[in-house]
C-alpha cells in the first residue's frame, strides 16, 4: 500500500523559504519510473501542479514559479522536498505530494496523494 | 500552457440522477486526461485517467470519454458520496501538468 505525508511549518512570514517534506512508505524512489509531484490548492481554490521529480533525478518545475522552487530527493530516508523561496501571502495554500509512476497504470497521473498541509503566509 | 476549462461550475442534481461533466482543452492533449474527485478536507482521488479508464477500486457507475479537446465525465446514478468537487487535469508532453477550476456537484 503506497502512503504519502506531507510535513512542514503551518505558518512562513513573508520574504522566508518555505521546506516541506514529503515521507512515503509503499515505493522506492529508486525503482525505474518512480516519480513523486507537489501541487498546491489555495483555499476555496484549484488545484495547482509545482513540481515533479523522477528516480533518476530528472526534475520538472511549472514554468511560473520555476525560480522559486528546489525539488530534491533522498532515496535512503524515502523523502522527497520542496523548497519555494520569497513567500508571499498569495502562496497560502494546502501543499500536497503525490505518487506517480511511468511503467504502470495509472501512467504518469498522481495516483495516491497524501492527506495535504496546509501552509499559511502571514506576519 | 494548455487551459482547462470545465463546465458547469456547479451541478446541482439529485441522488439517483446522472450527473454529466465537461472539460475542454485550449488545445489537443490527445487522451492525456484524468479526473479527480475531491471532498471537503481530503485530497484529490484519481477516478480516470488517459480520457477513459478507471483506476483501481472506482465504481463502475463513473465512466470518462473524449480526445483532443473536449471530454466528459459522466456519473450514471448518483450515490449520496459522490457529491464532491471534479477537477480534471491534462499530461501533454509540450505542457507542464495544468487542472481545470473543478466542478461542483451538490444536491438539490
Amino acid at each position: 500500500q503506497i502512503t504519502l505525508k506531507e510535513s512542514g511549518p503551518t505558518l512562513v512570514k513573508p520574504t522566508q523559504t518555505l521546506t516541506l517534506t514529503c515521507t512515503f512508505s509503499g515505493f522506492s524512489l529508486s525503482t525505474s519510473g518512480v516519480g513523486v509531484g507537489w501541487i498546491r490548492q489555495p483555499p476555496g481554490k484549484a488545484l495547482e501542479w509545482l513540481a515533479l521529480i523522477y528516480w533518476n533525478d530528472d526534475k520538472r518545475y511549472s514554468p511560473s514559479l520555476k525560480s522559486r522552487l528546489t525539488i530534491t530527493k533522498d532515496t535512503s530516508k524515502n523523502q522527497v522536498v520542496l523548497t519555494m523561496t520569497n513567500m508571499d501571502p498569495v502562496d497560502t495554500a494546502t501543499y500536497y505530494c503525490a505518487h506517480s509512476t511511468t511503467v504502470t497504470p495509472p501512467y504518469n497521473w498522481f495516483d495516491p496523494w497524501g492527506q495535504g498541509t496546509l501552509v499559511t503566509v502571514s506576519s | 500552457e494548455i487551459v482547462l476549462t470545465q463546465s458547469p461550475a456547479t451541478l446541482s442534481l439529485s441522488p439517483g440522477e446522472r450527473a454529466t461533466l465537461s472539460c475542454r482543452a485550449s488545445q489537443s492533449v490527445s487522451s492525456y486526461l484524468a479526473w479527480y474527485q475531491q471532498k471537503p478536507g481530503q485530497a484529490p482521488r484519481l477516478l480516470i485517467y488517459d480520457a477513459s479508464n478507471r483506476a483501481t477500486g472506482i465504481p463502475a457507475r463513473f465512466s470518462g470519454s473524449g480526445s483532443g479537446t473536449d471530454f466528459t465525465l459522466t456519473i450514471s446514478s448518483l450515490e449520496p458520496e459522490d457529491f464532491a468537487v471534479y477537477y480534471c487535469q491534462q499530461r501533454s508532453n509540450w505542457s507542464p501538468f495544468t487542472f481545470g477550476p473543478g466542478t461542483k456537484v451538490d444536491i438539490k
